[in-house]
């Protein structure tokens, strides 16, 4: 499984723009990368995930390098409720039908302050 | 929609006591999962489903065992309750394999205390 590493905790404004790198420098041809996030004690929500191509939906924008071996997740306006841990995902194949398995490491505790 | 329900949201057991922790979902999705979250650490994979009556281990299978009798539910049983599973427990489902049918969506947890 290809493993991530993420800086333990980042700090930005309210109404800034919040970057999250993740370094994903063993992933194979066929690895997503998923981004999920965690408030409080909550389980975990889905915000994005991508293979080659950068990805934008309502909540996020992902970019991933062209070798792939890192990515960034882009909160374009932060606010106060985007304070949780997030998580970035290399999702794996398991061996029955195709399930993934998303192993979660320790994540990046992003706090956003007034 | 619901989404994915988890029964009860706290639970404290003695040890060597079992139960069952319920987890269902009203979306249709084949693939269903049971999660643990130990403080300050991240999710690791007990056991997981690709379709009712399939069942596979995880990561962390030991003193768990689960079962698929229908698509929406997914229960996970604690045999022998320790000390050491005093955890969150989290169950997630998702459509399938295979671009966004990979997404998916967690339960709110369910707090176990072991004591």
């Amino acid at each position: 499984d290809a493993k991530t590493t993420q800086p333990p905790s980042m700090d930005c404004a309210e109404g800034r723009a919040a970057n999250l790198p993740c370094n994903h420098s063993t992933i194979s041809g066929n690895e997503y990368v998923y981004w999920y996030r965690q408030i409080h004690s909550q389980g975990p929500q889905y915000i994005i995930h991508g293979l080659k191509n950068n990805e934008t939906n309502e909540m996020a924008s992902l970019i991933i390098t062209e070798d792939r071996k890192s990515s960034t997740l882009i909160l374009p306006h932060a606010t106060l409720r985007d304070t949780a841990v997030y998580y970035c995902i290399v999702r794996a194949l398991l061996g029955i039908q195709g399930a993934q398995k998303l192993v979660f490491g320790q994540g990046t505790r992003l706090t956003i302050n007034p | 929609n619901a989404g994915v329900t988890q029964t009860p949201k706290f639970q404290v057991l003695k040890t060597g006591q079992s139960m069952t922790l319920q987890c269902a979902q009203d979306m249709n999705h084949e693939y269903m999962s049971w999660y643990r979250q130990d403080p300050g650490m991240g999710l690791r994979l007990i056991h997981y489903s690709v379709g009712a009556g399939i069942t596979d281990q995880g990561e962390v299978p030991n003193g768990y065992n689960v079962s698929r009798s229908t698509t929406e539910d997914f229960p996970l049983r604690l045999l022998s309750a320790a000390p050491s599973q005093t955890s969150v427990y989290f169950c997630a489902s998702s459509r399938g394999a295979g671009g966004s049918a990979d997404t998916q969506y967690f339960g709110p947890g369910t707090r176990l205390t072991v004591l």
